[in-house]
């Protein structure tokens, strides 16, 4: 099946800097999406984007879905940001995830 | 629109007793998935549903565990009889479809601890 791999794994800031997530997969994919985890452990939702780039606020994403990557940045960033970070890619049904990358910002 | 809906939120519960975690997916939604959350594992799918007809059931990890959708707004997963080894966050989540392409939504977990 289509693997899926995240890095860093892990990764500590201060607040106010900036990360660039990586998430590289195996194989030809109908559907990317980055989620969030936050303490509370919901899954949020961040960007749905098999292709292309996508902002929304401090955050943005870009898949070059030929290459078979995807990048998450976060910009500027805040306490609230810390948690896990996970990309999930669907090849033919199922959305597979990987094994996140677990932010901690420091104020 | 409320989300994916998915009760209860915590169920502690003791090894032998019979576990049912129930969810209910967006409105117009056709598909329905189980997965599990351990920090061995990750996050692995149990079970997924299309139109409410189970499609593949290869992620269940043993006959103790059964899941149904009887209708496109309600699907339960049940454990009979619970282990220790079941403790686990359990989520829900229901896909829509925007050809080519599909996008999902997560419910907010149940927290499983089995004693």
């Amino acid at each position: 099946g289509i693997q899926v791999e995240q890095s860093p794994p892990d990764l500590i800031l201060q607040e106010g800097a900036n990360s660039t997530l990586r998430c590289n997969f195996s194989d030809s994919v109908n559907n990317l999406q980055w989620f969030h985890q936050n303490p509370w452990g919901q899954l949020i939702n961040l960007f749905y984007i098999p292709s292309g780039t996508k902002q929304n606020g401090r955050l943005s994403a870009t898949t070059v879905a030929t290459e078979r990557y995807s990048l998450l940045y976060i910009s500027s960033s805040q306490t609230t940001d810390s948690g896990v970070y996970f990309c999930a890619v669907q090849g033919a049904q199922k959305l597979v995830f990987g094994q996140g990358t677990r932010l901690t910002i420091n104020p | 629109d409320a989300g994916v809906i998915q009760s209860p939120r915590h169920e502690v519960t003791e090894m032998g007793q019979e576990v049912t975690l129930r969810c209910k997916p967006i409105s117009g939604h056709n598909s329905l998935f189980w997965y599990r959350q351990t920090m061995m594992r990750g996050l692995e799918l149990l079970i997924y549903f299309n139109n409410n007809v189970p499609i593949d059931d290869s992620g269940m990890p043993e006959d103790r565990f059964s899941a149904k959708m009887p209708n496109a707004s309600f699907s339960t997963l049940k454990i009979q009889p619970s282990e220790p080894r079941d403790s686990a966050v359990y989520f829900c989540a229901s896909r829509y479809r925007v050809l080519p392409h599909y996008g999902y939504t997560f419910g907010s977990g149940t927290r499983l601890t089995v004693v």
